[in-house]
């Protein structure tokens, strides 16, 4: 079975543009989370979606939005880039959206905003 | 504030030796506790998942212990091996309504030197 993919895998943009990221969760699994990485604060949770519902969100502005399709396929969206989202963006998928499921992540798509 | 500690910040040991790290939280209420095992360059990949009933996970050379009481876990490795060399992340989930919100600790850099 194929794990969880994302795409693309590295990016560089710069700061006021806009940027899209797609996450492809392993077939049969209906939730996708996303997740920010940097050295500075290590991972943090920004949204969970599951059924194309937003269903969770972390503490992240409104410049961070995110959408899912009835394929359970998802893109993040992160507009009016700052220099501060550089980071590895990781997406996790898991079969349901229980608490204590097990989450498969993704290699990441590392994001470079200058 | 949801919080979770991780020490040490780094450990270095000698490979077939014993191992453990900790990890406490003040993540409330509590709805379970993950470990993580993250290469560098990849995505993390779940070692272990503990509900509030349980006290002792294994999985393999990895054995993760929980006392919900005192809002501590501990992750021992056992006869580590040059390819446990990673950052391990312990992330605590609480639960608002029915969302699940985690919580990620800053993770425990492990060096194992032949």
């Amino acid at each position: 079975k194929a794990g969880v993919t994302q795409t693309p895998r590295y990016l560089i943009k710069t700061r006021g543009q806009q940027v899209t990221l797609s996450c492809s969760p392993i077939s049969g699994h209906r939730s996708v989370s996303w997740y920010q990485q940097t050295p500075g604060q290590g991972l943090q949770f920004l949204f969970e979606y599951f059924s194309e519902t937003q269903r969770n969100k972390g503490n992240f502005p409104g410049r961070f939005s995110g959408r899912q399709f009835s394929n359970s396929r998802s893109e993040m969206n992160v507009s009016t880039l700052e220099l501060g989202d550089s980071a590895l963006y990781l997406c996790a998928s898991s079969l349901r959206l229980e608490g204590a499921e097990t989450q498969y992540f993704g290699p990441g798509t590392r994001l470079l905003v200058l | 504030k949801n919080q979770v500690e991780q020490s040490p910040q780094s450990l270095i040991i000698l490979e077939g030796k014993n191992c453990t790290l900790q990890c406490n939280y003040t993540v409330s209420p509590f709805s379970n506790l993950r470990w993580y095992k993250q290469d560098t360059g990849r995505g993390p990949v779940s070692l272990t998942i503990m509900t509030f009933s349980e006290n002792t996970k294994s999985n393999g050379r990895y054995t993760a212990t929980l006392d919900a009481d005192t809002k501590q876990s501990s992750l021992h490795i056992t006869a580590s091996q040059l390819s446990d060399s990673a950052s391990y992340i312990c992330v605590v989930s609480g639960r608002a309504g029915g969302s699940y919100i985690p919580t990620f600790g800053r993770g425990t850099s492990l060096i194992v030197h032949p």
